[in-house]
């Protein structure tokens, strides 16, 4: 089993529908949470960051943690063309430190068409 | 935010040779992380380099392939050595606790 298991889609939806994107995970050390969206042809940038479980808002974005199911998820409100990349999950045991490391999912592909 | 830019932006290159990576910050951070983005597969941490101390590298990746230098605390140079077309992929530094990423370079070896 996979550290870090997420789906690659690829996922098409209608411009303003509201996308879930979601990872699974089987370290129980894992306390740091990130989305990333990447462009083609770029580098990931950060989306969101949790700690632990719970809801984290930001504009049309909110990631959510369930640690006791080892699932997290993002979703995306009112879905725009501009939203069209790759979503990755990643996730760490440690903020910070020499031990600091994050692991990936493989990313879902996300088209959002006008 | 930190913003980050790498050289080359892509390269193709022939099996055998090696190629160095260039990665530089617009300020000071003290770790650096060299990762890898296989068409299909997850990033995969490569290594991790802090100024003035060897790079620690992640299982499967090793010095004699991956040779890493951080003269400083806003630079870095990831060299791929010795190429082969398996190494073909997309190579991204990253720092911060939260990890910001440069842009990448695309690598083709042939």
């Amino acid at each position: 089993q996979k550290e870090v298991e997420q789906d690659p889609g690829p996922l098409s939806v209608p411009e303003g529908a509201i996308v879930s994107l979601n990872c699974t995970y089987s370290n129980s050390a894992f306390q740091y949470f990130m989305w990333y969206r990447q462009y083609s042809r770029k580098g990931p940038e950060l989306l969101m960051y949790t700690y632990s479980s719970g809801n984290k808002e930001d504009g049309r974005f909110t990631a959510q943690v369930d640690k006791s199911s080892k699932y997290i998820s993002l979703f995306i409100r009112d879905s725009q063309p501009s939203d069209s990349a790759t979503y990755l999950c990643a996730m760490s045991g440690d903020s910070g430190g020499s031990n600091y490391k994050l692991t990936f999912g493989k990313g879902t592909l996300l088209t959002v068409n006008p | 935010s930190a913003v980050i830019s790498q050289k080359p932006s892509r390269d193709i290159c022939q099996r055998g040779t090696s190629l160095t990576i260039q990665c530089q910050v617009d300020s000071q951070v003290t770790m650096m992380f060299w990762y890898r983005q296989q068409p299909g597969q997850s990033l995969t941490l490569i290594a991790t380099a802090n100024q003035g101390s060897e790079a620690t590298y992640e299982s499967g990746f090793v010095i004699d392939k991956f040779p890493i230098s951080r003269p400083n605390l806003t630079f870095s140079t990831l060299t791929v050595s010795n190429m082969s077309p398996e190494d073909s992929s997309i190579y991204l530094c990253s720092v911060g606790d939260t990890q910001y990423f440069g842009p990448g370079t695309r690598l083709t070896v042939l």
